[in-house]
Order: structure tokens, then C-alpha cells, then sequence
């Protein structure tokens, strides 16, 4: 089993809308959480971190964490074209003295005009 | 600019032949990595460098090989390549090998392609 499983696989969302995506994490070791979007052609790229219980707000995208659960979310509000891409959710762990990063399968949004 | 490169773009091979693909980052980062994104599109690491030096070697097959010559230099060599080995390969470089706070910025990527 993957210790981060992602949900939706995919999600479409009209222009203006709001895209909420989901995350889980199976291991107490995984307590730091990532969002990272890639776009067609290009390498995956970070869009924020969460580490603390509650709400994160940078710009239009606020992620919400409960450790309790090791459940994180993803909101996108206002919806653009230019978020259609893969984002991926990442968890990190402390593997002897260095952190590695895992990354969940992903979740393809569409925004559409 | 500064940012992560990453070469070639794709490459085509048949198999069993050799290749190598090279990757410098502007940064000023300490730790290096190679990624593979298989066709559904998953992550997996395969290495990590800290300062030249590797400090992670995931379950890779043997023909596998990093090479680093500085920290803003990391190459990957694939021996003798074999069809599964058709992916995109990533680069990523981030400021330290340890610690929560620690952003991994990618690079474009190399699809191979194995015929």
C-alpha cells in the first residue's frame, strides 16, 4: 500500500471555481506535509508546506492539516486555466539524519473556461 | 538565471545500449537528487548527493550510476538500458540534506525512450 494516497484522481472545475484536493498519509512518520504542482512539459514545482494543525493561506490556495488524522487538503479558490496541471502531495520523513521525500500517485485537475 | 538544467530534453535508445544524462543546478544548493516519473506519471527517488558525496541509494538495478564532480553537478548512467527503463528522470537540488523546511526545485526533466 502507498503511504500517501491522493483524492480525486482527476477533477474538473469551471473558471472561477474552487478545486479541493485531498491527501493521507498512513505513517506517523510522515509529519510534514508538501503540495507540488507540474505542469505538462515541465518538472514538478513547490507551492507551499504545511507543518502545524489548521489553515495555511498563500494567495488563492489555502492547505488544512489535521495530524490527528494525517489528512491534508488543498483548496484553490478562483479557479484558473493556468492551474490546470498534476499536483502531487508529499510527505516528508526523517530517514536517519535526512529528511526524504515521498510523493503521492497525484491529482490531474482541469479548469475549465 | 538561476534555476536547475537538465540534458538532454529526450533521447531515444535501443536496448542494451548505453546513456548518460546531466543535470547542473545555479543555486548554490548542497544536495542533488535523481527522480524517475514512470508513465502513470509516479515519483520515486532513486539518489541523493550532499556535497558530492551520496547519502541516498534507493532500490535501484545495479546499471544505474550517479556522478558527481562538484555540488552543482549531477549525472546519471544507465548501462545497458532495458525497456522499463523508459521514464522521464528528474533532477531536483534543495539547500540541505536534512530538515523539514526543505524545498526540492526541479529541473524540466529527460524522457528516455527504450525501443
Amino acid at each position: 500500500q502507498q503511504k500517501v494516497q491522493q483524492s480525486p484522481e482527476s477533477l474538473s472545475v469551471p473558471e472561477g471555481g474552487m478545486a479541493s484536493l485531498n491527501c493521507t498519509s498512513s505513517d506517523r512518520n510522515f509529519q510534514y506535509f508538501w503540495w507540488y504542482r507540474q505542469h505538462s512539459g515541465e518538472g514538478p514545482k513547490a507551492l507551499m508546506s504545511i507543518f502545524s494543525d489548521g489553515d495555511k493561506k498563500e494567495g488563492r490556495f489555502t492547505a488544512h492539516l489535521n495530524k490527528a488524522s494525517l489528512h491534508v487538503s488543498l483548496h484553490i479558490r478562483d479557479s484558473q486555466p493556468s492551474d490546470s496541471a498534476l499536483y502531487f502531495c508529499a510527505v516528508s520523513e526523517l530517514s536517519g539524519s535526512f529528511n526524504k521525500l515521498t510523493f503521492g500517485a497525484g491529482t490531474r485537475l482541469a479548469v475549465c473556461p | 538565471e538561476t534555476a536547475v538544467f537538465q540534458t538532454p530534453n529526450y533521447h531515444v535508445t535501443q536496448v542494451g545500449n548505453e546513456v548518460s544524462f546531466n543535470c547542473k543546478q545555479t543555486l548554490g544548493h548542497d544536495t542533488m537528487y535523481w527522480y524517475k516519473q514512470d508513465s502513470k506519471k509516479l515519483l520515486k527517488i532513486m539518489f541523493s548527493y550532499n556535497n558530492k558525496q551520496l547519502i541516498v541509494n534507493e532500490t535501484v538495478p545495479r546499471r544505474f550510476s550517479p556522478q558527481s564532480s562538484d555540488k552543482a553537478h549531477l549525472n546519471l548512467r544507465i548501462k545497458s538500458v532495458e525497456p522499463e527503463d523508459s521514464a522521464v528522470y528528474l533532477c531536483a537540488s534543495s539547500p540541505h540534506n536534512w530538515g523539514a523546511l526543505n524545498t526540492l526545485y526541479f529541473g524540466a526533466g529527460t524522457r528516455l525512450s527504450v525501443l
